[in-house]
Formats: C-alpha cells, sequence, structure tokens
C-alpha cells in the first residue's frame, strides 16, 4: 500500500531566509502524481505545487519549488524567502488512479 | 466558479444525534472526495465517488457514518448516532479527470459533538 511520510512535525524559519520540507513517500506503482498543499490558520486546502512523476525536471512556482528523486521516493519543498503568509500547515500528497494519500503534515512557523 | 460548497460551516450538536454534512462539487467535477482532519489522526480519506458512484469506502470508520451521491452536484455525509469522538473538521473535495489531478478542497466543516 502507499504511503506518505513527512518526518518534520514542526519547523521554524526565518523572515526571508529558506526552509525545506521533507516528504518521502512508498509506492510500487510508476505512473502517479505528487503535490505539496498549504493550510493556513483559515483551513482552507490551497494547492501550492504539483509534480508529474514521469517528468525529471522538478516543478517551480515563484517562491516554491521542489526536489523529486523518483529513485529515492523523495519529494523535499523548498521555500525561499519566507514571508509572514507563509506560516502554515504543508501537506504532502501522492495522488494515483484517483485516489490520494496525504501525509501528516508540517506546521511551519516564520519568525519574524 | 465558486469552488466547492460545503454546509453547514459549523455543527454543535449533542451526543446521539443524526447529523448531516452536505457538499456541492465544482460543476462539470466527476470525483468528489470526503475527508476527516483531526489533530491525532491528520486527514483520512473516508470515502470517494467517481460519477456518483462509491468507489472506496475503505476509510470510512464504522456503521454510523454513511455518505451519499444522489447526483452529480450534491453530496451527503452522514452521522447517526454522532459521538464526541467524531469531532473533527470535514472536507469535501472534487476533481475532474485530466486536471492532472488536483483536488479542490470546500472550507470544511467544522463538527463538534458534546
Amino acid at each position: 500500500a502507499q504511503t506518505v511520510t513527512q518526518s518534520q512535525p514542526e519547523m521554524s524559519v526565518q523572515e526571508a531566509e529558506t526552509v525545506t520540507l521533507s516528504c518521502t513517500y512508498d509506492t510500487s506503482e510508476s505512473d502517479y502524481y505528487l503535490f505539496w498543499y498549504k493550510q493556513p490558520p483559515s483551513r482552507q486546502m490551497i494547492l501550492v505545487i504539483r509534480q508529474e512523476a514521469y517528468k525529471q525536471q522538478n516543478a517551480t512556482e515563484n517562491r516554491f519549488s521542489v526536489n523529486f528523486q523518483k529513485a529515492a521516493k523523495s519529494f523535499s519543498l523548498k521555500i525561499s524567502d519566507s514571508q509572514l503568509g507563509d506560516a502554515a500547515m504543508y501537506f504532502c500528497a501522492y495522488r494515483s488512479a484517483n485516489k490520494i494519500i496525504f501525509g501528516k503534515g508540517t506546521r511551519l512557523h516564520i519568525l519574524p | 466558479d465558486a469552488g466547492v460548497i460545503q454546509s453547514p460551516r459549523h455543527e454543535v450538536t449533542e451526543m446521539g444525534q443524526e447529523v448531516t454534512l452536505r457538499c456541492k462539487p465544482i460543476s462539470g467535477h466527476n470525483s468528489l472526495f470526503w475527508y476527516r482532519q483531526t489533530m491525532m489522526r491528520g486527514l483520512e480519506l473516508l470515502i470517494y465517488f467517481n460519477n456518483n458512484v462509491p468507489i472506496d469506502d475503505s476509510g470510512m470508520p464504522e456503521d454510523r457514518f454513511s455518505a451519499k451521491m444522489p447526483n452529480a452536484s450534491f453530496s451527503t455525509l452522514k452521522i447517526q448516532p454522532s459521538e464526541p469522538r467524531d469531532s473533527a473538521v470535514y472536507f469535501c473535495a472534487s476533481t475532474r479527470t485530466g486536471d492532472n489531478y488536483e483536488q479542490y478542497f470546500g472550507p470544511g466543516t467544522r463538527l463538534t459533538v458534546t
């Protein structure tokens, strides 16, 4: 069965600095997608970035980028130039064939 | 588009009462998911529908929980009878095949059972 592991329950970063959130997953499938979702205090789940497993190039969305290592089954999220508005829970998610599995989340604190 | 709509946003009820949570997916989306989020267990998939048909309900905790999707624009999650341990935020999400499998989440319903 597929699993998603986020080993960092909480992290803190100084404003304007860079932080990396880790995520590993386990699967025997070859065709899948990976996502990072952000959940601010409003609790609305917001898609941050997605990665198709068949693409070798790492996805990038403005200050957010991923380091996708398919062989190692690793999918970390890098946030550059951290801003106060980045404070939230971040969830890593795996999806294939209309089923999605979420990690337990990492709470990110931004220190002013 | 208004996004995924959930109602109510907050629900407080007494143990033993029936609770019904409602969801309207984004028009055109053919898959709908119900999740439960708690501090202890994180975000759990309860059930999902494809073209109004339940595909996987293995996450439904017990017989007290039931979900229906009578048409493409409406789904309900019912808890009968409710218990304090059902207190959680319940999310509904929808997606359309071809959207790179991205799910669009509703705002959630915060349920408190006293």
